[in-house]
């Protein structure tokens, strides 16, 4: 059981907006960056969304990331079907000599 | 363009010791990143086993310290994951990635293609 809790599911039609959420503690998601993934399946994962919020190159801007306090959440506007898959947050932890905790991760279903 | 490549035996014995190596091209240790190993176990998710920086330095998963050791090769190519006694609780892809860190920390941009490994 991690840490770093992700509801383990969420769907949505094509052009909606789901929004996933990453719920930590004060030593983790608290007092660190968020940084999200996306897998698809049999491939590894992609990074999403980095330092809370920022998209790589290459990221469309339909998505998004903020973070308050011990919670973040990752938002995709505009929801395609190339978005299934499964999403991951993370953060580094800054308890027993420091780590870095995922999140259960959450597995998105386009309709 | 930066790219991992994990690569060791894909079956290890109960008690025995899994041993993988990330060889790391257009890139090298040297540069400010951490070099990690995470790993899923089938049907799982994502379970971050440790990393090391270029000064030597590591960071292991306070659940798998014990039975963790990550090494770098002397041509900074290349980084190693050691872990023994393992189960097959130990069966996984095993993927290793870099790390940005910039004062905080900005994630894995870049992964290895994963390697299976069952036990």
């Amino acid at each position: 059981q991690s840490v770093v809790t992700q509801p383990p599911s969420a769907s949505g039609t094509p052009g909606q907006r789901v929004i996933i959420s990453c719920s930590g503690s004060t030593s983790n998601v608290g007092s660190n960056t968020v940084n999200w993934y996306h897998q698809l399946p049999g491939t590894a994962p992609k990074l999403l969304i980095y330092d809370n919020n920022q998209r790589p190159s290459g990221v469309p801007d339909r998505f998004s990331g903020s973070k308050s306090g011990t919670s973040a959440s990752l938002a995709i506007s505009g929801l395609q079907s190339e978005d299934e898959g499964d999403y991951y947050c993370a953060s580094w932890d800054d308890s027993l000599n420091g780590h870095v905790v995922f999140g259960g991760g959450t597995k998105l279903t386009v309709l | 363009q930066v790219q991992l490549q994990e690569s060791g035996p894909r079956l290890v014995r109960p008690s025995g010791t899994l041993s993988l190596t990330c060889a790391i091209s257009g890139d090298s240790i040297n540069t400010a990143n951490w070099w990690s190993w995470v790993r899923q176990t089938p049907g799982k998710g994502l379970e971050w086993i440790g990393e090391i920086y270029d000064s030597g330095a590591t960071h292991y998963n306070p659940s798998l310290r014990s039975r963790v050791t990550i090494s770098l090769d002397k041509s900074r190519t290349q980084f190693s994951l050691n872990l023994t006694s393992v189960t097959a609780a130990d069966t996984a892809v095993y993927y290793c990635a870099r790390r940005l860190v910039i004062i905080w920390d900005y994630g894995f941009d870049v992964w290895g293609q994963g390697t299976t490994v069952s036990v």
